[in-house]
């Protein structure tokens, strides 16, 4: 069945410091990918996607670019802020399908 | 415009009572989604409703879940007999429900605590 798999946290970083979140996933077919974040006592919010392979998701300065060759979706983010700390998930929707699988939440804690 | 809106945010429920949740989609979206965020089992999806379609219950965990979506809008989702380990934080969403890959956009989620 489907997957997706992220780097387990807390990561803790300061405040300008490059982010990765490592993503891989498992699925048949072409799905789609995402990134939602969770900030402090708040919902879920979209942050970035890409249906198809080599496109590139971008938002509020986090980067992700699909890999069909690596089954990848990696966040970056070049120079991060203390605003930035929040539980981040990647997530698949599989082609014609209707169900996110959400991989378990990293989350990142940005000090000063 | 209004997002996902649910209610209530907290629910306090002894174990044994039944509890019912409520969502309201963004206005215009037809396809509806709850998940359920605990700390052991991450985020699952447990339903799906999409126009006048019969809905995917595939996720739900037991008979005691179930959801009704009334009118193509409002979704109540009902846990009866609540056990201590339907504590979680369920979420809905709503997406356009158009051809091709559909964005899900969240409400801010019920927490649920069964004592």
């Amino acid at each position: 069945g489907n997957s997706v798999t992220q780097m387990e946290g807390p990561v803790t970083l300061s405040e300008e410091a490059f982010l990765t979140i490592n993503c891989t996933y498992t699925a048949t077919g072409y799905p789609s990918l995402f990134w939602y974040v969770q900030y402090p006592g708040e919902g879920l919010q979209l942050l970035l996607k890409a249906t198809k392979a080599d496109d590139k998701g971008s938002n509020k300065g986090f980067e992700a670019t699909y890999r069909k060759e690596t089954t990848s979706f990696h966040l970056e983010k070049g120079s991060v802020q203390v605003s930035d700390s929040a539980v981040y998930f990647c997530a698949l929707l599989k082609a014609a399908g209707n169900k996110l699988t959400f991989g378990g939440g990293t989350r990142v804690l940005v000090k000063p | 415009g209004a997002g996902v809106s649910q209610s209530p945010s907290n629910k306090v429920t002894e174990k044994g009572k039944d509890v019912e949740l409520r969502c309201d989609p963004i206005s215009g979206h037809t396809a509806l989604y709850w998940y359920r965020q605990s700390l052991g089992q991450g985020l699952e999806f447990l339903i799906y409703f999409q126009g006048n379609s019969a809905p995917d219950k595939s996720g739900l965990p037991s008979d005691r879940f179930s959801a009704e979506r009334t009118g193509g809008s409002v979704s109540t989702l009902t846990i009866q007999r609540t056990q201590q380990e339907d504590s979680a934080v369920y979420l809905c969403a709503s997406s356009p429900g158009g051809r091709g890959p559909d964005t899900q956009y969240f409400g801010p989620g019920t927490r649920l605590t069964v004592l």
